[in-house]
């Protein structure tokens, strides 16, 4: 039961570079987010989508991009890297939409550095 | 004003105290509370859900929301040394995005 996946774990890039941040869920779940994480600031919705096809932006989404062309997968895009990305980045599923009783489902993050 | 305060202070309890954690919301449209748990180097994992005023328990955990009050609450009784994590609380208005706290790191000292 792999639930929802994220890759790479770990990745430190140069700032300018751009870098793609997967996300793979398996529950067939039509709801999927991007989350950000500072320290001490909890989590920020970056992006999310409804269903395949459908992206929305939410708190923080610029120097982000995201499609949404299977139910699956939600990939991030990170274009031109800043140090103020420099964060921990949260994937999320879920059934039904935020506010319902069906918990939204987290991956385990990546952390990526900017230097 | 933040939509969500959570004081993000450290909390240390030795074994067995009760914990207790809060948030206070100023949109009064917010309906549904959630508190998650978060273990080091994971992603959050819902604890506890409730719609309206009123405790819900589950457990060793009771989670409170004063709505008159704008105020929730998440008490974990008789701690144990695995409920070390950082707890988030959030909740939800009209739109389909959950506004969440900034997370309360308890370490509970066997």
């Amino acid at each position: 039961n792999a639930g929802v996946t994220q890759t790479p774990k770990f990745r430190i890039l140069k700032i300018g570079q751009s870098m793609t941040l997967q996300c793979t869920q398996d529950m067939n779940h039509n709801y999927m987010y991007w989350y950000r994480q500072d320290p001490g600031m909890g989590l920020k919705l970056i992006y999310y989508s409804v269903g395949a096809g459908i992206t929305d932006k939410g708190e923080v989404p610029n120097g982000y991009n995201v499609s949404r062309s299977t139910t699956e997968d939600f990939p991030l895009r990170l274009e031109l890297a800043a140090p103020s990305q420099t964060s921990v980045y949260f994937c999320a599923s879920s059934e039904q939409g935020a506010g319902s009783n069906q918990p939204q489902h987290f991956g385990d993050g990546t952390r990526l550095s900017i230097l | 004003q933040k939509e969500v305060e959570q004081d993000p202070g450290p909390l240390s309890v030795p074994e067995g105290a009760i914990v207790s954690l809060n948030c206070t919301y100023s949109n009064s449209a917010f309906q549904y509370f959630m508190w998650y748990r978060q273990y080091s180097r994971k992603g959050p994992e819902l604890l506890m859900y409730t719609y309206s005023s009123g405790n819900k328990e589950d457990g060793r955990f009771t989670a409170q929301v004063d709505k008159s009050s704008k105020y929730i609450s998440l008490f974990i009784r008789d701690s144990q040394p695995s409920d070390s994590a950082t707890y988030l609380c959030a909740m939800r208005g009209g739109n389909n995005r959950l506004a969440f706290g900034k997370g309360n790191q308890v370490v509970v000292i066997p």
